[in-house]
């Protein structure tokens, strides 16, 4: 059985702080690793997409992954209310075909 | 713009009745895929197409569900007596080669 674990929040972090979300999955063989974000009452939007360790920053977000610790996070910089959404963590078993197994999301409430 | 519409947005039936959904990718993308998510919840797979083939279905999709996209472009999801449990938001998502999956708006139903 995958799982993906997020801690579901709320997390609550202050205007203008970097807002750290973190994900943790149990195939070890999930080779493609993706951060939607999801605002009340509508469908997830793709925000980043990761598939080798390290780092991939992409304007204020940037994408960690680490295989061998089973680990993804997500950083916001600069957090703005509008960030405030659910984030959902999802990851695929092959190159991104496959269908994606998801977390049950983070809550963030940036804080004006 | 996600480049996938779904049909209808929202759908109120009484348990026991049949539904269909439809999702029409507006451009051409050769996955196609179907979630479904619950409050919550991350959203959870049902079903993958490449083209015209369904090449994975979740263990968890009953046989009261059935998928299909006939010619490769746009797919119907049909739920056939539907149960109380089956009320939800139900997402399509679409990709072309190996870009990540984007989800249409979804189609939220409910089983009186």
């Amino acid at each position: 059985q995958k799982e993906v674990e997020q801690n579901s929040g709320p997390l609550s972090v202050p205007e203008g702080a970097i807002a750290s979300l973190n994900c943790t999955y149990s195939d070890r063989v999930s080779q493609s690793f993706f951060w939607y974000r999801q605002y009340s009452g509508k469908s997830p939007e793709l925000i980043m997409s990761i598939y080798s360790n390290g780092d991939k920053e992409d304007g204020r977000f940037t994408a960690q992954l680490n295989k061998a610790s089973q680990y993804v996070s997500l950083l916001i910089r600069d957090s703005q209310p509008s960030d405030s959404a659910t984030y959902l963590c999802a990851v695929g078993a092959g190159g991104g075909a496959d269908g994606l197994t998801f977390g049950k999301g983070t809550h963030l409430i940036i804080q004006p | 713009d996600t480049g996938v519409s779904q049909d209808p947005r929202h759908k109120i039936t009484k348990r026991g009745q049949n539904v269909t959904f439809r999702c029409d990718p507006i451009s051409e993308h050769n996955r196609l895929y179907w979630y479904r998510q619950t409050l919550g919840q991350g959203p959870e797979f049902l079903t993958y197409f490449q083209n015209e083939a369904q090449l994975e279905k979740s263990r968890l999709l009953s046989n009261r569900f059935s998928a299909e996209r006939p010619k490769g472009s746009f797919s119907t999801l049909e739920i056939q007596r539907t149960e109380q449990g089956d009320s939800a938001m139900y997402l399509c998502a679409i990709a072309a080669g190996t870009q990540p999956q984007h989800f249409g708006d979804g189609t939220r139903l409910s089983i009186l």
